[in-house]
């Protein structure tokens, strides 16, 4: 398994704009995986994208993959207030187990 | 199909005493991982159980221990609790091989004072 990097630590935007984030990670990845946590609950599986697609889409996500810059971003279109969570990435790489980094933490302000 | 539930929710315990955490898996997944999220951090991985046996184990030291059941429930004790053990405690299930993603329990939040 592999650990995924988040970037950036910290994201503020107001409603409505599209909030983008990246993950990068350093070997090859299997099965790269997002996920949401709203402050001190559980994580959420949002979306997972294989080695062998290059975008994948999900109601207001978007999540791209270049595996050339070893490299995932997750978009986020038309925040809202709900999407203020922290958002991690994580690729279990044959080993099925998720390594998470720090994540991203979005604030969306009404 | 019910989702991944933890018990209890919250939990205060003093420096030195014994914890026991508990997680029944979703339906239908057979791999169980728990998670320790300390305050403004990312879930660090404590250990895997796949078919009753552990399957993996991050960096904590062996008071912290666990256990699968043949209904691919699982338990995570805390010997010896120390202060800095004070976070909240994530438990996953997924079906190996995973393809699908982990679905995540609510969490126990733990203190130790």
């Amino acid at each position: 398994s592999q650990q995924g990097e988040e970037d950036p630590q910290a994201l503020s935007i107001q409603e409505g704009e599209n909030a983008t984030m990246n993950c990068s990670y350093k070997t090859s990845i299997n099965n790269l995986q997002w996920y949401r946590q709203n402050s001190g609950r559980g994580l959420v599986h949002l979306i997972l994208i294989r080695s062998n697609e290059r975008e994948k889409h999900s109601g207001r996500l978007r999540v791209t993959l270049d595996t050339s810059k070893k490299s995932s971003s997750l978009l986020i279109t038309a925040s809202r207030a709900a999407d203020t969570a922290s958002y991690f990435c994580a690729d279990p790489y044959n080993t099925d187990k998720l390594i998470f980094g720090t994540g991203t933490r979005l604030q969306v302000f009404p | 199909e019910t989702g991944v539930t933890q018990s209890p929710t919250h939990l205060i315990k003093t420096r030195g005493q014994q914890v026991t955490l508990r997680c029944s898996s979703q339906s239908g997944h057979n791999t169980v991982s728990w998670y320790q999220q300390a305050l403004g951090q990312g879930p660090q991985f404590i250990f895997q159980y796949y078919r009753e046996e552990e399957n993996g184990r991050g960096n904590f030291p062996p008071r912290f221990s666990g256990l699968q059941f043949p209904n691919y429930s699982s338990e995570l004790n805390v010997n010896a609790l120390e202060l800095d053990d004070s976070a909240l405690y994530l438990c996953a299930s997924s079906q190996w091989p995973n393809n699908y993603g982990y679905t995540f329990g609510s969490g126990t939040r733990l203190t130790v004072v």
